[in-house]
Parts: C-alpha cells; sequence; structure tokens
C-alpha cells in the first residue's frame, strides 16, 4: 500500500546511544518532515525537507540530525540519546508544499522512543 | 511565525448530537492552509478535512465541516451526529511557507 513506512516501530535506548529512525515514502511527494510528540504538546517540527537535497530546522532541532538521502528516504538521527528525547516521532510528507490545494499530509504510523 | 490555538483540552459530548472543537491561529502570510487530524487510541493520524486561506466556502468533508472565520481567525472543526468511534485527540493544524504547525489538541469523547 502506498504511504509513508516509519522503522522501526519502538525503540529503547541507554543515554548516550545513537540511532537513527528511517522514513520511506513511495507517493512520489516531495517534501518531508520528522516531527515528535509529547503529551500535551501536539506535534512540533523538528527538520523538515522541502525538496530532495535540501534539509532546515524546524522548531526543535537540537539534538537531532537529519539526511535527505534521495526523494523517497528521509532519516533522523539522534546521535546521543537523553532521556528528554524520549517521545513519539512521526514522519510526514506532502506531495509540494507550495500547492495549495486539499493535499493532506501523511503521516507514518510513528516511532515510540524511551531512553532510559 | 505561526501560532495555532486549541483552547480545549477535552471536550465530551453524546453519541448523535453535534459537536465544535475550536481553533484560533496567527500568521502573517497571506496565503495559507489549515488542516484537521484525528489521532485515535492506536496512533495513527489520520487527515480529516483542508481549507485554503482563499477558499470562499467552508469545507466539508462528510460529518466534518470546518467553520472558517477569516476575519476572526479562526478554523472551528464540526463534527455532526457524533459516533462512538469520534473519540480521539484532534488536532489544528496550518501550513504556512513549507511547514506544517499544529495545536496541542482536543480529546474528544463520545459517550452512548
Amino acid at each position: 500500500n502506498a504511504g509513508v513506512t516509519q522503522t522501526p516501530k519502538f525503540q529503547v535506548l541507554k543515554t548516550g546511544q545513537s540511532m537513527t529512525l528511517q522514513c520511506a515514502q513511495d507517493m512520489n511527494h516531495n517534501s518531508m518532515y520528522w516531527y515528535r510528540q509529547d503529551p500535551g504538546m501536539g506535534l512540533r517540527l523538528i527538520y523538515y525537507s522541502a525538496s530532495e537535497g535540501t534539509t532546515d530546522k524546524g522548531e526543535v532541532p537540537n539534538g537531532y540530525n537529519v539526511s535527505r538521502l534521495n526523494k523517497r528516504e528521509f532519516s533522523l538521527r539522534l546521535e546521543s540519546a537523553a532521556p528528554s528525547q524520549t517521545s513519539v516521532y512521526f514522519c510526514a510528507s506532502i506531495r509540494a508544499w507550495d500547492r495549495p490545494g486539499i493535499y493532506g499530509y501523511t503521516f507514518g504510523s510513528g516511532t515510540r522512543l524511551t531512553v532510559v | 511565525a505561526q501560532k495555532i490555538t486549541q483552547t480545549q483540552p477535552g471536550m465530551f459530548v453524546q453519541e448523535k448530537e453535534a459537536v465544535t472543537l475550536d481553533c484560533t491561529y496567527d500568521t502573517s502570510d497571506p496565503s495559507y492552509g489549515l488542516f484537521w487530524y484525528k489521532q485515535p487510541s492506536s496512533g495513527e493520524m489520520i487527515f480529516l478535512i483542508y481549507q485554503g486561506s482563499y477558499d470562499q466556502q467552508n469545507a466539508t468533508e462528510g460529518r466534518y465541516s470546518l467553520n472558517f472565520q477569516k476575519a476572526r481567525k479562526s478554523a472551528n472543526l464540526v463534527i455532526s451526529a457524533s459516533q462512538l468511534g469520534d473519540s480521539a485527540m484532534y488536532f489544528c493544524a496550518m501550513r504556512g511557507y513549507s511547514t506544517l504547525t499544529f495545536g496541542k489538541g482536543t480529546m474528544l469523547l463520545v459517550s452512548p
């Protein structure tokens, strides 16, 4: 089925460990996003890639890095995990950010990350 | 900067009744879009409805309608004839320059 695929779905890390969250979409979308969701905070943008070859910081980029590997894939890396990064992470994509219309953003199913 | 405000942390409604979830926004962009998403307990984000800032008519999608009042900067979601399956967290979001900004959400509980 077409959509956004995130891996892994669950992960437990020890403080200081590193890991990469993977995201891939097969809808030929240009723009991809990483959000984190914390209780009472809604979804906050970490990084985004408006098009292949570009990445930009969002609202809460500290402690994260991203790579837009190709048009399909956008990964999020935690270099040295901290308990404050315990959260649910969502990847999302949209065909083109600058086109008005009813293009909803398509979200992956999320990665639940716990840092102990 | 864009800002989305959802002032209702939780709402209760009886089955078959209508409910309005509030959303106000602030932006300096002349062109923007407003979305509502539903997040059930399973965690996925489900796109419900979209309203463009230049759309003349309020958006409707089945039982969902968006009450868009541009001068007041509000984009309230109206769910008609609530169903038990509507119990979920609802997020209002705004598309501005290349990003999507979310409110903190409203938890809706539908009782029999």
